[in-house]
């Protein structure tokens, strides 16, 4: 059975840093591209950032780009995603997703979600 | 930037049909997925590849993408079936846009 469970959420003030992390487990996490998504209180449901199943390639919104970097480490069968320069419109659950392969552009399991706040 | 849009809500009588449409400039060239999401949960995978089922989704949903519309199908609808439902078009420069989200109402 695919699981995801997302950890790291909290509250942090503006400016500041936070570091999400996924356990994936009941598959081959090396050989998936995995992404992350954003659904803000009460809003829709926004990406954020995908990487290989290598880890050598990524994408990432332009609302991100530079603020935000996702990696993974295969051996350890988790994901990451760092979180730096945060903005209070950054508040949102955070979901880790599993892509059917490797960048078939969809994704077809979600870990439960993590939430941030950026307040102060 | 490309531009999808979905109603934000869509009412319907238990087993009646309920069509939820993505619009969105030649979507019918892009490939469109739609997710299902209900309040306190996160989504599911509906339907992908504009029309094919993941397994443990009923028969009763289906998909279809053509001209500036993609349309998810709910026949037979259920009160469990009340949900929020999201299309995804990737193809195109935004592999993972998402719609805004269609509510679902089973009256």
């Amino acid at each position: 059975e695919v699981q995801l469970l997302e950890s790291g959420g909290g509250l942090v003030q503006p400016g500041g840093s936070l570091r999400l992390s996924c356990a994936a487990s009941g598959f081959s996490f090396g050989g998936y591209a995995m992404g992350w998504v954003r659904q803000a209180p009460g809003k829709g449901l926004e990406w954020v950032s995908s990487i290989s199943a290598s880890g050598g390639g990524t994408y990432s919104a332009d609302s991100v780009k530079g603020r935000f970097t996702i990696s993974r480490d295969n051996s350890k069968n988790t994901l990451f995603l760092q979180m730096n320069s945060l903005r209070a419109e950054d508040t949102a659950v955070y979901y880790c997703a599993k892509d059917r392969w490797n960048y078939e552009f969809f994704f077809d399991y979600w870990g439960r979600g993590t939430l941030v706040t950026v307040s102060s | 930037s490309y531009v999808v849009t979905q109603p934000p809500s869509v009412s319907v009588a238990p087993g009646e049909t309920a069509r939820i449409t993505c619009e969105g400039s030649d979507i019918g060239s892009n490939t469109v997925h739609w997710y299902q999401q209900k309040p306190g949960q996160a989504p599911v995978l509906a339907i992908y590849y504009d029309r094919d089922r993941p397994s443990g989704i009923p028969e009763r949903f289906s998909g279809s993408n053509s001209g500036s519309t993609a349309t998810l199908t709910i026949s037979r609808v259920e009160a469990g079936d009340e949900a929020e439902y999201y299309c995804q078009v990737s193809g195109n420069s935004d592999h993972w846009l998402f719609g805004g989200g269609t509510k679902l109402t089973v009256l």
